[in-house]
């Protein structure tokens, strides 16, 4: 299993500005995802972070606007940049450990104002 | 496309019933599946998978291919099942997952 640290669990953020949420895994992982989940809505996957070279985003989701560092095997940020309430979401740090297993952290909720 | 559906917001059931949250998926390959449940203050967490056709706080889960379904069941619901299940499919590396089904156990 992975034990997965993530903070801040919650923010509230003026529109304009930025937020770093932090994620730090126990143990070494070679795939860590960033999941987006809007109210009432399902999780998207934002990115998949690789150590060692850039994120690979999904559709709908671009660099400039969610930028991803990777620096070694047990910790990833995730950049919420030039935030509208439109980005007010629970943000999902996420690890593939044990074979096929998704671990998750507990969450950043984000409220922008 | 790959799509998961699970067509409940809300399941209601009373404690000992028979619980089915169902769970239909749209994918061109093999698939590979999961249910993931999230307890109130809890974080999100894997139930159960497919290939290993375990059965984990007496749910199990069949994958029908033939229906592209794979539902989750417990023949007896206990209060402290009450959470939210996503169903999810797994192409590739990553998840793509359900809407989500709140099950709400009544005692």
């Amino acid at each position: 299993s992975a034990v997965i640290s993530q903070k801040p669990s919650r923010d509230i953020c003026q529109r304009g500005t930025s937020l770093t949420i932090q994620c730090q895994v126990d143990s070494q992982v070679t795939m860590m995802f960033w999941y987006r989940q809007q109210p009432g809505q399902s999780l998207t996957l934002i990115a998949t972070a690789n150590q060692g070279s850039e994120a690979t985003y999904e559709s709908g989701f671009v660099i400039d606007k969610f930028p991803i560092s990777r620096p070694n095997l047990t910790f990833s940020t995730l950049t919420v940049s030039n935030m509208s309430p439109e980005d007010s979401s629970i943000y999902l740090c996420s690890v593939q450990s044990g074979g096929e297993k998704l671990f998750f952290g507990s969450g950043t909720q984000l409220s922008v104002l | 496309a790959q799509r998961v559906t699970q067509p409940e917001k809300l399941l209601s059931v009373f404690k000992g019933a028979p619980v089915e949250l169902k769970c239909n998926y749209s994918y061109s390959g093999s698939p590979e599946l999961f249910w993931y449940v999230q307890y109130s203050r809890q974080r999100l967490q894997l139930l159960l998978r497919h290939i290993s056709r375990e059965s984990i706080k007496g749910f199990t889960a069949d994958l029908n291919k033939g229906e592209t379904s794979f539902h989750l069941k417990k023949p007896f619901a206990q209060e402290e099942d009450s959470a939210m299940y996503y169903c999810a499919l797994k192409p590739g590396n990553k998840l793509v997952f359900g809407a989500g089904t709140i099950l709400r156990v009544k005692s």
